[in-house]
């Protein structure tokens, strides 16, 4: 079935730091692929999306490049900023679409 | 506003006190998920639903019960609570189109079961 395999954390970066966190998947065919963002105390939200392969998906600063040769994900963002502290999970589709199928989770803490 | 909401966000109660979590969205959304998040396990999916009186076991679902009478409400039940369902408890919904498939999440209800 289909799986996703990120970064362990947690990551602590300063302000305005380079950020990358990994995430490669295994899959049947080319599902969608999704970074999921959870603030404190807060449920998960959708932070960016990539519908297809070399597709990029972005929002909020934040990007990832779906690569069907290295079957990955990488979520990036130039520069970060304190309010990003946060978890970020990598995800996927089941094959069944019953459900969709998260990383173990990667927390990041911006120091200022 | 499109929103997933969850009732009650906080809740303690007592081994074998039947309770019931709701959920409710307001995006005419088919699909309804129930996951828990437990540290180091990280997120579970209970039970799911694909649309109106039609549900299924997700990953985790000994001890749960849900219903899916109308398609903007799906509620959790726990009809004898016990501690190792200490958890927290997310409601997801979304549309059923493969190539958009991406949920949206409740706020959380955070259960203690004493």
């Amino acid at each position: 079935g289909n799986s996703v395999t990120q970064m362990e954390g947690p990551v602590t970066l300063s302000e305005e730091a380079f950020l990358t966190i990994n995430c490669t998947y295994t899959a049947t065919g080319y599902p969608s692929l999704f970074w999921y963002v959870q603030y404190p105390g807060e449920g998960l939200q959708l932070l960016l999306k990539a519908t297809k392969a070399d597709d990029k998906g972005s929002n909020k600063g934040f990007e990832a490049t779906y690569r069907k040769e290295t079957t990955s994900f990488h979520l990036e963002k130039g520069s970060v900023q304190v309010s990003d502290s946060a978890v970020y999970f990598c995800a996927l589709p089941s094959v069944s679409a019953s459900k969709i199928i998260f990383g173990s989770g990667t927390r990041l803490s911006i120091r200022p | 506003e499109a929103q997933v909401t969850q009732n009650p966000r906080y809740l303690i109660t007592v081994t074998g006190k039947k309770l019931t979590v709701t959920c409710s969205q307001n995006m005419n959304h088919e699909y309804m998920s129930w996951y828990r998040q437990d540290p180091g396990l990280g997120l579970r999916q209970i039970y799911y639903s694909m649309n109106v009186e039609v549900t299924d076991k997700g990953d985790v679902p000994e001890g749960y019960k849900v219903s899916r009478k109308e398609k903007r409400n799906f509620p959790l039940i726990l009809e004898s609570p016990s501690p190792n369902q200490t958890s927290l408890y997310f409601c997801a919904s979304s549309s059923r189109g493969r190539t958009n498939y991406e949920q949206y999440f409740g706020p959380g209800t955070r259960l203690t079961v004493t």
